[in-house]
């Protein structure tokens, strides 16, 4: 089955310090991942994905499929960068492969 | 359109009632998604239309959820004899060619009293 985690629901930190927003992901297959964020009273947009290997406002994710991983990162966090983070893994082919199924969001709050 | 419309914007209505909750999809996108997002909950996948295809509704949490896409564009979100715990953010989202990327709508807040 598909799961994805985000174990932190609130991150909380200081302007200028780092920010990691941790994704766990178990799937069959490989599967593209995509970060999706929704500022405050903004609609819930497309931050990046893996597969662009780009790096958005600063932001950059790294797949790790030995752990399973897509932790989200920015060296030096900004208070425009508060908003909900959601993980979305999703799979590239099989039954459902176009369900795109999203973690349960971390709330990140950058302190200023 | 510039981007996915819903509406209404906010509902409110009473237990017991029906509603329906509309979406338009950026033109020309083939897939069409139905999300419900509660507080501390995420994202919660409803339903899935894509082009003619049987939709994907696994994610529909009772019978009372039923949604239909008409002439692969315009879908409406229908539910029945609604229940408080219906209360939540319902948001529609599309996808065109590179079917990953979703455009998210604004979302319809469903109070249920």
């Amino acid at each position: 089955a598909q799961r994805v985690t985000q174990p932190e629901k609130l991150l909380s930190v200081f302007k200028g310090a780092p920010v990691e927003l941790k994704c766990n992901y178990s799937y069959s297959g490989s599967p593209e991942l995509f970060w999706y964020v929704q500022y405050s009273r903004q609609r819930l947009q497309l931050l990046l994905r893996h597969i662009s290997r780009e790096s958005i406002k600063g932001f950059t994710a790294d797949l790790n499929k030995g752990e399973t991983s897509f932790h989200l990162k920015k060296p030096f966090a900004q208070e425009e960068d508060s908003a909900m983070y959601y993980c979305a893994p999703h799979p590239l082919s099989g039954a459902g492969s176009y369900q795109l199924t999203f973690g349960k969001g971390t709330k990140l709050s950058v302190i200023p | 359109g510039a981007g996915v419309s819903q509406s209404p914007s906010n509902k409110v209505t009473e237990k017991g009632k029906d509603v329906e909750l509309r979406c338009d999809p950026i033109s020309g996108h083939t897939a069409l998604y139905w999300y419900r997002q509660s507080l501390g909950q995420g994202l919660e996948f409803l339903i899935y239309f894509q082009g003619n295809s049987a939709p994907d509704k696994s994610g529909l949490p009772s019978d009372r959820f039923s949604a239909e896409r008409t002439g692969g564009s315009v879908s409406t979100l229908t539910i029945q004899r609604t229940q408080q715990e219906d209360s939540a953010l319902y948001l529609c989202a599309s996808s065109g060619t590179s079917q990953e990327k979703l455009f998210f709508g604004s979302g319809t807040q469903l109070s249920v009293l």
